[in-house]
């Protein structure tokens, strides 16, 4: 069974940095682009960004370019989203999610990491 | 960026009724169209794939069609579950987009 099981949620303050993760299991980890999605509170999906675990090759979507950074640790199946310096605007879930080979849908997701910078 | 523009943002219908969506893209995008079904507190759901193709288990009810720029979304017979708020969502070359969302309620 594919699954994609996320780190838990956690509270920040402004400034600080953070680094979540997916850990993926059930198939090849290393065959399968992995992406990041946003959803701010009451607010629709924003895709981040992907990366191919297999390479390491990493594309970020204009608006998270240079605001976040996405890197994988295939002997451990695992991709992570990192930030050095949260803002408050950064609070929001965050879903990790795989790119299905085949089609060009996102055909699994983790359960999402709520991330909360308050002061 | 190719952008989506998903009407309506929201929608009330009765069970039974037919409801339709719609995702328009900027630029052609072939077929590569999805859509998404998220209720709250959950994940989102792979419901339509390439446009017309229903992901396995899911409900027949449920379907999608165009290509191109124009894209529907169609839920045949609404039912009680299927309150959610769905998304469209477009792939170009690694680069992905969703739609603003339809939130779908019960009238």
């Amino acid at each position: 069974e594919v699954q994609l099981v996320q780190s838990g949620a956690e509270v920040k303050k402004p400034g600080e940095s953070l680094k979540i993760s997916c850990k993926g299991s059930g198939y090849s980890f290393t065959s399968y682009w992995i992406g990041w999605v946003r959803q701010m509170p009451g607010k629709g999906l924003e895709w981040m960004g992907i990366i191919y675990p297999g390479d390491s090759d990493t594309r970020y979507s204009p608006s998270f370019q240079g605001q976040v950074t996405i890197s994988a640790d295939k002997s451990i199946s695992t991709a992570y989203l990192q930030w050095s310096s949260l803002k408050a605007s950064d609070t929001a879930m965050y879903y990790c999610a795989r790119r299905a080979t085949v089609t060009t849908a996102v055909d699994y997701w983790g359960q999402g990491t709520l991330v909360t910078v308050s002061s | 960026d190719i952008q989506m523009t998903q009407s309506p943002s929201s929608l009330s219908a009765s069970v039974g009724d037919r409801v339709t969506i719609t995702c328009q893209a900027s630029q052609d995008i072939s077929n590569y169209l999805n859509w998404y079904q998220q209720k709250p507190g959950k994940a989102p759901k792979l419901l339509i794939y390439d446009a017309s193709n229903l992901e396995t288990g899911v409900p027949s009810r449920f379907s999608g069609s165009g290509s191109g720029t124009d894209f529907t979304f169609t839920i045949s017979s609404l039912q009680p579950e299927d309150i959610a708020t769905y998304y469209c969502q477009q792939y170009d070359n690694l680069s992905i987009t969703f739609g603003q969302g339809t939130r779908l309620e019960i009238k």
